[in-house]
């Protein structure tokens, strides 16, 4: 079956430690995703690529970090800059990042402090 | 910047029920609306897709209207049903970056 896989479902997060969350997609998607979702909020972008080895800042890119060496990987690495890291995190991949073509989402990751 | 109201925050309905869920945003200038579903912990799934230059969209159950120049989109839902609880997420995609602004959601409980 085609889609997104992430992992862990759960993740957490010790003062002062870096963690990485994992995405793949099977899907053959150029263009990847990576949102975070606060409780009553809406989505809101961290970072983007479009094609392997680039990729661009979002709205709230401080204390993240993310790499592309294969196409359907996107992992992103949440620093100890971070200081607020709880929160549900969703990934997403499209054909192209484009005018036409919807997001597919994977079922998430949620991110707790301890 | 745009930005995508979503009002009530949450809504209670009793099940056969007829009933529209409500979108707007400030810049018109978009390039489609999206309506998601999100189960309470799960990820996003893509109901319907208008582009720009569509009025409506329907799938099953589910009718999407958009009216650009008004800034404004609807989901109506026939014959709710208590599966059909769950978040609803209206998105528009904007801009040179093809950017997509969600808005917070409306929470939606069919009563058996």
């Amino acid at each position: 079956d085609g889609g997104i896989t992430q992992s862990p479902k759960y993740l957490f997060r010790k003062e002062g430690q870096n963690v990485t969350l994992s995405c793949e997609q099977n899907l053959n998607h150029d263009a990847m995703y990576w949102y975070r979702q606060d409780p009553g909020q809406g989505l809101r972008l961290i970072y983007y690529s479009q094609i392997v080895n680039d990729f661009q800042k979002g709205d709230i890119a401080e204390g993240y970090s993310v790499s592309r060496e294969k196409k359907e990987s996107f992992p992103l690495t949440v620093t100890s800059a971070q200081k607020n890291p709880t929160a549900f995190y969703l990934c997403a991949s499209s054909i192209v990042r484009g005018r036409r073509e919807t997001q597919y989402f994977g079922p998430g990751t949620r991110l707790l402090v301890l | 910047k745009q930005e995508v109201t979503q009002i009530p925050a949450a809504l209670s309905v009793p099940e056969g029920e007829n009933l529209v869920l409500n979108c707007s945003f400030t810049d018109s200038a978009i390039y489609n609306l999206q309506w998601f579903r999100q189960d309470p912990g799960k990820g996003l799934t893509s109901l319907l897709l208008i582009q720009s230059s569509q009025r409506e969209q329907t799938s099953g159950r589910l009718n999407a209207s958009l009216d650009k120049s008004s800034g404004r989109s609807t989901l109506y839902i026939a014959a709710s049903q208590p599966g059909d609880s769950a978040t609803y997420l209206c998105a528009v995609l904007t801009g040179a970056n093809s950017k997509l602004t969600f808005g917070k959601g409306i929470t939606l409980s069919v009563r058996p």
